[in-house]
């Protein structure tokens, strides 16, 4: 069975204290790995996509990587504004599977 | 360009009463997907178009949900009668002719039944 699992849920950083979330996959036949951004009331928005093992991907702060069995998003002096929930999702043929996702807080 | 449109942001009803939610996709954007996100989880697909055709529709209750897509563009899902349990956000999301292409949502609905 395809599967997403996420950790930590809940990451608290100091500004400025950089840190890695995890996102480990089971899946047969990866066609993308994709990484959001969610924020309260709001829809995801996407950040990136890595379709391969060692591709790595990288926006202002964050910089997502991927292996064949895990996908880490670095964040990277962090500022209070990266507050949000982090999204992975895996594509498995046409579908998209979603993991419960990491909620971070960056306090000043 | 315009995002992806959803209407109503908030909607609460009681039980057993009948519900619709609209989505309006990118301009452009052949397939269309409905979402259900429960409280501290990710998006679970219930419905998937490409064009006016439902070609994945596996997760959909229907025995009570219902959804269409009328001449590929807008989209509307509906739960006919309405239970407790399907208090949630319900997410339309659309994707650009590459089937690996990123998916692009909309703010949601977020819907409580009393």
């Amino acid at each position: 069975e395809d599967q997403v699992t996420q950790s930590p849920e809940a990451l608290r950083l100091q500004e400025g204290e950089s840190s890695s979330l995890n996102c480990s996959y089971t899946v047969s036949g990866l066609r993308g790995l994709f990484w959001y951004r969610q924020d309260p009331g709001k829809g995801p928005e996407f950040l990136f996509t890595l379709y391969s093992a060692g591709e790595e991907k990288e926006k202002e702060r964050l910089k997502a990587t991927l292996t064949k069995k895990e996908s880490f998003l670095h964040i990277t002096a962090p500022k209070p504004e990266d507050s949000a929930t982090y999204l992975c999702a895996v594509q498995a043929g046409t579908a998209l599977i979603f993991g419960k996702g990491t909620t971070l807080s960056v306090s000043s | 360009e315009a995002g992806v449109v959803q209407s109503p942001r908030y909607k609460i009803i009681e039980k057993k009463q009948p519900v619709a939610f609209w989505c309006n996709p990118i301009s452009g954007h052949n397939t269309l997907y409905w979402y259900r996100q429960n409280l501290g989880q990710g998006p679970e697909l219930l419905i998937r178009y490409e064009n006016e055709e439902a070609v994945d529709d596996s997760q959909l209750p229907k025995d009570r949900f219902s959804a269409e897509r009328l001449k590929g563009v807008d989209s509307t899902l509906k739960i006919q009668p309405a239970e407790l349990g399907d208090s949630a956000v319900y997410l339309c999301a659309s994707q650009g002719l590459a089937g690996d292409s990123p998916l692009h949502f909309g703010n949601g609905t977020r819907l409580t039944v009393t």
